[in-house]
């Protein structure tokens, strides 16, 4: 069967760095995704990966390997409005989305 | 860019009454938008494919003749739940992709929060 696992919950404190995993077992890969989904709201984009390496954008950077089918969310200078669920997602060889349960992020002052 | 809406944003109704839900890609064509359904503090479950022109597919264990889907034009696919009842409660929110773009990452609408009393 196909999975994606990342951790229920984690809590980091303002200003810190947090780093968020993902392991996957699909059926073909073809890209890995993270989403923020803040309570209440809709999901909305962070990254895509779809070759081996470290993608930056901004406080965010995403990381895959997927010789390991692993991949992981870096969030750094942790702020307030962080705090939210981070999903991961794999697209697989019939180019479908795999959803993670998510991770619930809390800030701490 | 690749703004996709819905309404309504929240709906409440009584069982046994029909809602409807639209959604709309503004700014780009979607053959292909995919709605889902979230349940507090869960992930998002997959409902079904609309496409446009076609019949939607449907996930394993969701009712077609209950969830209508209809994809009528290449901007609007629409969800009606069907006879609601409370256990249809529910967050719906849908998506389509953006196929002009390289990375082909869904986009999202704002959610629809359904309660059905």
């Amino acid at each position: 069967g196909q999975n994606i696992d990342q951790p229920t919950e984690m809590t980091a404190t303002e200003g810190a760095i947090v780093q968020i995993n993902c392991t996957y077992q699909t059926s073909g890969f073809n890209g890995l995704f993270w989403y923020q989904q803040h309570a209440g709201e809709a999901p909305t984009f962070l990254s895509y990966n779809v070759l081996d390496g470290l993608e930056e954008k901004g406080r965010f950077s995403s990381f895959l390997s997927r010789s390991k089918g692993y991949s992981y969310l870096l969030l750094k200078e942790l702020q307030m409005k962080d705090s939210a669920s981070y999903l991961c997602a794999v697209k697989d060889s019939n180019y479908q989305l795999i959803w993670g349960a998510g991770t619930k992020l809390i800030i701490k002052p | 860019g690749a703004v996709v809406s819905q309404h309504p944003s929240w709906v409440i109704c009584k069982s046994g009454t029909s809602v409807k839900i639209e959604c709309r890609s503004l700014d780009f064509q979607a053959t292909t938008m995919f709605w889902y359904r979230q349940f507090p503090k869960q992930s998002l479950m997959l409902m079904a494919t609309s496409n446009e022109g076609s019949k939607a597919t449907y996930e394993q264990g969701v009712e077609k003749d209950k969830f209508l889907i209809n994809h009528a034009s290449l901007t609007l696919s629409t969800l009606t739940v069907t006879s609601a009842h409370p256990e249809d409660s529910s967050f719906y929110i849908c998506s389509a992709r953006d196929t002009g773009r390289e990375t082909g990452e869904l986009f999202f609408g704002e959610g629809s929060r359904l309660t059905v009393l």
